[in-house]
């Protein structure tokens, strides 16, 4: 089946770096992919949705110079996380469609700010 | 009101047990409905997906849905401890991203 690969799975970084997160679709393209911000005990929250060659759109409340989405290829896209604070720690997680609205997700990522 | 309501759970239950696991909805958009399984600190894993009101059979899983009263359902048959995981429900209008419920926690006793 289709699968779509994160990475990393997990990371830790001090407070005001900046932390790239991968997302690639790897046996079929994604003009579009998503990524989602979760929680403890909590559901996925939309952040932006990623699309090949042209900016990301990004949802209401969420920070585009904070979080960096660049979509370089129909099977890659990246979330950079800029001037890291503890706040942003959290599991975010990627995902693809690839027909319709069969989304595919990634493993996630598990980002701690120290 | 939020635009999907799932109970979070945890919802607990023998081994070989019938699971029914719900979300209602109140955005009339909605045409595609989906479920998702995730185990602790996984991606969702996506079980069933339908575009339309009524039945949808997968070996153990079958998933409804109502349109005309919002509501959507995911049963499991012979339940397994396997299946021990959060189950999201989600939502959309189109190609654009989803809209999630809070996912049920489900334990499986063996």
């Amino acid at each position: 089946g289709a699968v779509v690969s994160q990475h990393p799975s997990r990371v830790i970084c001090k407070s005001g770096t900046s932390v790239k997160i991968e997302c690639r679709s790897l046996d079929f393209q994604a003009t579009t992919m998503f990524w989602y911000r979760q929680f403890p005990k909590k559901s996925l929250m939309l952040m932006a949705t990623s699309n090949e060659g042209s900016k990301a759109t990004y949802e209401q409340g969420v920070e585009k110079d904070k979080f960096l989405i660049n979509h370089a290829s129909l099977t890659l896209s990246t979330l950079t996380v800029t001037s890291a604070h503890p706040e942003d720690s959290s599991f975010y997680i990627c995902s693809a469609p690839r027909t319709g609205i069969e989304a595919f997700f990634g493993q996630g990522t598990r980002l701690t700010v120290v | 009101q939020k635009e999907v309501e799932q109970d979070p759970g945890p919802l607990s239950v023998p081994e070989g047990a019938i699971v029914s696991l719900n979300c209602t909805y109140s955005n009339s958009a909605f045409q595609y409905f989906m479920w998702y399984r995730q185990y602790s600190r996984k991606g969702p894993e996506l079980l069933m997906y339908t575009y339309s009101s009524g039945n949808k059979e997968d070996g153990r899983f079958t998933a409804q849905v109502d349109k005309s009263s919002k509501y959507i359902s995911l049963f499991i048959r012979d339940s397994q401890p396997s299946d021990s995981a959060t189950y999201l429900c989600a939502m959309s209008g189109g190609a654009d991203g989803l809209t999630f419920g809070k996912g049920t926690h489900l334990i499986i006793q063996p």
